[in-house]
């Protein structure tokens, strides 16, 4: 069980293209879904969080009109880059959570490359 | 500022072994700790969990212990088996956070056979 689907795995784009990564849990309702992104050698960083049918909530030092959050339901959480460029290219991963105190579910991640 | 601190880079262990994978953390609000495996390109993998009203958990060959008053926590894998070779990475929680986690950097094991 708690499983989440992540996709795609592997973009890779041109600069000036929009790019748009679903997450989606597959066995289970999700009222939290979070996103994250990882540098080479790096821990995960928190990008935003997202609550079903209420806007996302970014960390400190993330755009929000460059990483837009949709989580239209209790099972899909979209993040779209816009207008990509290279220094974007990076590991992006979402996960997913049943409620509070429970752990998160991770997607496998996309990798994407920006040329 | 590393609210959850993984100070050992690596760790290499003999098969069958115990491994033993450290975590420290500093922020005394924390009161709900996770362990995750991940190996490359793929997402991290929940492994085991301990809220702060325990000191231990255990789950087949996994236990996870927590000492409050030093503000640690540690992962044993035994036996330890080959395919356990992976990045470990320990997180915290806690309300203040929004439930939020805070995952330390990680610590690459080697299971030698």
């Amino acid at each position: 069980g708690a499983v989440v689907s992540q996709h795609p795995s592997w973009v890779i784009c041109k600069s000036g293209t929009s790019v748009k990564i679903e997450c989606r849990s597959l066995d289970f309702q999700a009222t939290t879904m979070f996103w994250y992104r990882q540098f080479p050698k790096k821990s995960l960083m928190l990008m935003a969080t997202s609550n079903e049918g209420s806007k996302a909530t970014y960390e400190q030092g993330v755009e929000k009109d460059k990483f837009l959050i949709n989580h239209a339901s209790l099972t899909l959480s979209t993040l779209t880059v816009t207008s990509a460029h290279p220094e974007d290219s990076s590991f992006y991963i979402c996960s997913a959570r049943q409620g509070l105190n429970q752990p998160q579910h991770f997607g496998d991640g996309t990798r994407l490359s920006i040329l | 500022d590393q609210q959850v601190k993984q100070n050992s880079p690596s760790l290499s262990v003999q098969e069958g072994r115990i491994s033993i994978l450290n975590c420290d953390y500093t922020n005394s609000m924390f009161d709900y700790f996770l362990w995750y495996k991940k190996y490359p390109a793929e997402g991290p993998t929940f492994l085991i969990s301990i809220s702060s009203i325990k000191d231990k958990n255990e789950d087949g060959r996994f236990t996870v212990f927590l000492n409050k008053s030093a503000k640690h926590l540690s992962l044993h894998i035994v036996p330890s088996q080959p395919g356990d070779s992976a990045v470990y990475f320990c997180a915290a929680s806690g309300i203040e956070y929004g439930n939020k986690l805070v995952f330390g950097a990680g610590t690459i094991l080697r299971v030698k056979s």
